[in-house]
Formats: structure tokens, sequence, C-alpha cells
């Protein structure tokens, strides 16, 4: 079945940091690649996704390519702030097999000042 | 993308009781999810809820513990019934892309059973 793994953290980093969160995925079809944000004490929010295969998303100065030939999903920022210190989730679904989304186990970032 | 209001935000809650979950959606959606994450978890499928037809469960969870109701396109409920502390968690529920800008998230009910 379809899977996702993801770096587990927590992440500590600098402010101004670059920071990479490592996604891989397993999927039988053409999955739909998405990163999820949780605050604390907040629901889940999507960061940004990509469709098909080399496909970037960004958002907010994230940014993840969709690798196929590597089934890769890797979160990039060139900058890291205090604001980003967040629960980040890697998640794919295939519409055409179902609707369903399929989570990582989130990598906790947090960015020190 | 769509606008998803879930209620209560949170409650703390005796063993044995039941807490029903409400997830209204300011647009027609086809298909609703209901998530659980557990303390320092990931988010795991509960169940699928269609509107006219019964919710699909995922392999672990059963309607008698997590009746689900979705009487129209805009709203549903999950229900935790006959709770124990192990029940506590974050109960979120989701809805299908209607547009391309992806799966939205209600802002979660935190439970805590003691």
């Amino acid at each position: 079945g379809n899977s996702v793994t993801q770096m587990e953290g927590p992440v500590t980093l600098s402010e101004e940091a670059f920071l990479t969160i490592n996604c891989t995925y397993t999927a039988t079809g053409y999955p739909s690649l998405f990163w999820y944000v949780q605050y604390p004490g907040e629901g889940l929010q999507l960061l940004l996704k990509a469709t098909k295969a080399d496909d970037k998303g960004s958002n907010k100065g994230f940014e993840a390519t969709y690798r196929k030939e590597t089934t890769s999903f890797h979160l990039e920022k060139g900058s890291v702030q205090v604001s980003d210190s967040a629960v980040y989730f890697c998640a794919l679904s295939d519409q055409r097999r179902d609707d369903k989304i399929i989570f990582g186990k989130g990598t906790r970032l947090h960015i020190l000042p | 993308s769509a606008v998803i209001s879930q209620k209560p935000s949170r409650d703390i809650c005796q063993r044995g009781t039941s807490l029903t979950i409400q997830c209204q959606v300011d647009s027609q959606v086809t298909m609703m999810f209901w998530y659980r994450q557990q303390p320092g978890q990931s988010l795991t499928l509960i169940a699928t809820a269609n509107q006219g037809s019964e919710a699909t469960y995922e392999s672990g969870f059963v309607i008698d513990k997590f009746p689900i109701s979705r009487p129209n396109l805009t709203f549903s409920t999950l229900t935790v019934s006959n709770m124990s502390p192990e029940d506590s968690s974050i109960y979120l529920c989701s809805v299908d892309p209607q547009s391309s800008y992806g799966y939205t998230f209600g802002s979660g009910t935190r439970l805590t059973v003691v």
C-alpha cells in the first residue's frame, strides 16, 4: 500500500538557517503530494502541494519538488524564522484510487532566535 | 478552498461517557473524512463519510465506537462512545478537494478523557 516516510525530529535550527525536511513515499499509482503545517495549538494547514512529477510547490518561502525518480518530496526553505516553529507533515493522496490522505509521522521544527 | 467549522474545540470528559463532534462546511462537498491524532503522533484516518450512505471505516475503527452521521452535503458528526483515557486525542475533520487547492482540515477537537 501507499506510505510516507519523513525524517524524525525534532529539528532545531537557528534563525536564518537553511532548512531541509526529507520525505519519501511509496505509491502504486500517481499520487499528489502535500506538505501540511501544524502550529502550536492549531489545526492542520496546507502549506504546499504538487500533483505530478517535476512540479514544484511553493508557499511562504517553502519549496518542495515532486521527484518521481527518487520518490521524494523534500521540504526546503532558504532562511527560517522563529515563526516557522511547528510540526510539518508530508502526505500523499491518489485521487484516481481513492481520496484518502496518508500522512507521515510529522517532523517537529524548533527555530531558535 | 472550503472553510470548515469544527466544534467543540476542546473538551474534558469522564470515562464511560460519549462526545459528539460537529463539522460544518461552508460549501457542499462529496466526501468528508474524520481523523484522529494521538499525542505526539501523526494523523490516522478513522472513516470516510459520504452523504446518503454509511460511513466507511478503516481497519481498527468500528461503527459502535465511532458512529458517524452525514445528513447533508455540508455537515457531519463523529461520536466518540464509551470513552476511555486512551481516546484522548485531537479529532479532525477534512473535506475532499473542491478545487485544485487541496484538502482542508478543521481546527480540531482536543479531547481529554479523565
